[in-house]
């Protein structure tokens, strides 16, 4: 299995605080993405990051910023968060080069519940 | 913007009998495609990855392309109760994965 883990794996807060998740890898792979995923839509990208310090958005990133300072760890922050992103968070990997350049590799999840 | 079609099923399928899952994406030029299978509250795995060259086989998994209607199919011989799961089709699009939603897979014993 590759070396994803991500934390917390569980968490509850209340609408309005911050709340961050981290996801942290050994196995230096270039590439880091944040989902969302809920039922009836499947696995939805917030944002992805190609670098240290190199980010991008995805489909759904409206309430969500990223921060990427070391090759291993990626964070994801809700500066308020509503409860409307109660979700089911993963972090992926992968290397973005090679002949399994694309091949992204998931975490176990953080379950974030938004009262 | 490309695009993942899956049915949500689910697709019941006895054990030991085939399960057939189908993907259609809309980008004529996509070259390679993934496979991965979720169970309910894990995250998704990599089953296969198949790329423009032909079908490709894995111990019971095959994918099948047909790059003329655009579809991918993910074949299970000899299906097994713990093969119930929701597999997902995903296609790359520059540096990302463009997932479906998923099809879900009950095998009953």
């Amino acid at each position: 299995d590759a070396g994803i883990t991500q934390s917390p794996r569980h968490k509850v807060t209340e609408t309005g605080t911050p709340v961050t998740l981290r996801c942290h890898q050994t196995e230096n792979h270039r590439y880091m993405y944040w989902y969302r995923q809920d039922p009836g839509h499947g696995l939805r990208l917030i944002h992805y990051s190609y670098g240290v310090k190199d980010t991008d958005k995805g489909e759904v990133s409206d309430g969500y910023s990223v921060s990427r300072s070391k090759t291993e760890d990626f964070l994801l922050t809700l500066e308020s968060a509503t409860s409307s992103q109660t979700s089911v968070y993963f972090c992926a990997i992968s290397k973005g080069a090679g002949t399994d350049a694309d091949t992204q590799y998931f975490g176990p999840g953080t379950r974030l519940t938004v009262l | 913007q490309k695009e993942v079609e899956q049915n949500s099923g689910p697709l019941s399928v006895p054990e030991g009998a085939i399960a057939s899952l189908n993907c259609t994406y809309s980008d004529r030029g996509s070259q390679s495609f993934f496979w991965y299978r979720q169970y309910s509250g894990k995250s998704p795995e990599l089953i296969m990855f198949i790329y423009s060259n032909g079908d490709k086989e894995d111990g019971r998994f095959t994918a099948q392309l047909n790059k003329a209607s655009q579809y991918v199919s993910l074949l299970i011989r000899d299906s097994q109760p713990s093969d119930s799961a929701t597999y997902l089709c995903a296609v790359p699009n520059t540096d990302k994965l463009i997932f479906g939603t998923g099809t879900r897979l009950q095998v009953f014993p």
